[in-house]
Formats: structure tokens, sequence, C-alpha cells
């Protein structure tokens, strides 16, 4: 049974507007939250993190939103850029004895987002 | 470049043989990751060790596979007689416990191809 869910496969945005790439979990003892983007053939590379005692977390045109009580995250790209286009994967984790993640992370099937000029 | 390094980044191997990967992590971290990635699926934990220890074990790791990390720098994944449903990306990824939030990066992955 999947623990990170991205229902969404794919996402196409015009160049310029918002990207908004969802994802949901099951698991109530996640409270570490982070997002990679995946080119073909190369490793996820990290984006943002957020932590559950936090609801958002922003780092320049990337936000992470958490809703806790719907066990839902949004992240939102503006404005949005042909080098966007990739593959978005969002990853769950326990908090280990140090904070962040313990180490198992446990990440959805990703979507991809298409970003057009 | 001081980030995760993996190599090869390909295999082509026949079913049966043995394989072995090799991970140089971040040289600062000390954590040091496994993961999975099969076509249209997100990576999939494997194992992981802290310094030379390895401390978590994935299911997944079935006894065809071992992972060591002698002297908690380095690290390399052998795969013994492959199957051709081994045929996947293999992850590596390190993190640090001593930097705030302990976030793991992850190397270009080493893609095997069992024929």
């Amino acid at each position: 049974d999947q623990q990170v869910k991205q229902n969404s496969p794919s996402l196409s945005v015009q160049e310029g507007r918002i990207s908004i790439l969802n994802c949901d979990y099951t698991n109530s003892m996640f409270d570490y939250f982070l997002w990679y983007k995946k080119y073909p053939a190369e490793g996820p590379t990290f984006l943002i993190s957020i932590s559950s005692i936090k609801d958002k977390n922003e780092d320049g045109r990337f936000t992470v939103f958490l809703n806790k009580s719907a066990k839902h995250l949004s992240l939102h790209i503006v404005p949005s850029q042909p080098g966007d286009s990739a593959v978005y994967f969002c990853a769950a984790g326990e908090r280990g004895v140090y904070g962040g993640s313990q180490g198992n992370l446990i990440f959805g099937k990703g979507t991809k987002l298409s970003v057009k000029p | 470049d001081t980030g995760v390094s993996q190599n090869p980044r390909h295999k082509i191997t026949k079913r049966g043989q043995n394989v072995t990967f090799r991970c140089d992590p971040i040289s600062e971290h000390n954590r040091l990751y496994w993961y999975r990635q099969t076509l249209g699926q997100g990576p999939e934990f494997l194992t992981y060790f802290q310094n030379e220890a390895q401390l978590e074990k994935s299911r997944l790791l079935s006894d065809r596979f071992s992972a060591e990390r002698p002297k908690g720098s380095f690290s390399t994944l052998e795969i013994q007689r492959t199957e051709q449903g081994d045929s996947a990306m293999y992850l590596c990824a390190s993190s640090s416990v001593a930097v705030k939030g302990n976030t793991i990066y992850f190397g270009e992955g080493s893609w095997l191809t069992v024929v």
C-alpha cells in the first residue's frame, strides 16, 4: 500500500504561470517532507523540505505547503520556467534523533511537469 | 565536483553474473544510503549506514544483495547471481546528521541492465 501518493502523473503549465504539484500521505508518523526534482538518467536533486511543525516553507520560486490534518502537501513554483520541466518526487520520513529525516524516505511515484514557452 | 559520485554509471550484465557498484559520498557526510528506482516508480529505500555501521536494511534487500562501508567513507553494493528483475537504477545518497535537517543528497545513479 502506497504511503505517499502523487495522484497526477503529469502536469502541463505555461511559462510564467504557477505550477502546483500535490502529494498525499497516509502514515501519521511522517513528520518530515521533501521535494526532489529529477531529469532523465540523473539522480534526484533536492529542492525544498518542510517539517511538521511548520505549514509553509519558501525558497526563491519554490514554496511548500503542509496541511497535517488533511495529510496533504503541495509544491508551488512561481513563476514557472521551461527549465523546471522534469519529474518531481514527493518524499516523507520519520524524524530522526538528530532532527530531519531518519533515512528511510518513502517516495511517491512522481509527477512529470512540462513548462511550455 | 564535490557531490555524491557513483560508478560505473552504466552496467550491462548477463543473468547469473555478479555486479558491484561503488559510491563515494560527499566528504563530510557520515550517512550513506542506497536506493533503487525502476521505471515509473519513485526511489525505494534499500539500506543505510552511519559511518561504517549498517543501521537499517529494507526487506527489498534480498540475500543476493550486500552492501559495505568498511572505513566509513565509500560504499559498495554487490548483487550476486543477477536476475532480470534486478534491472534498475541504483542510487546512492549521503547526508550529515550534524547539519540541521539531515537533508539527503543523491548521486547520479548507476544503471543496471540484466540480459
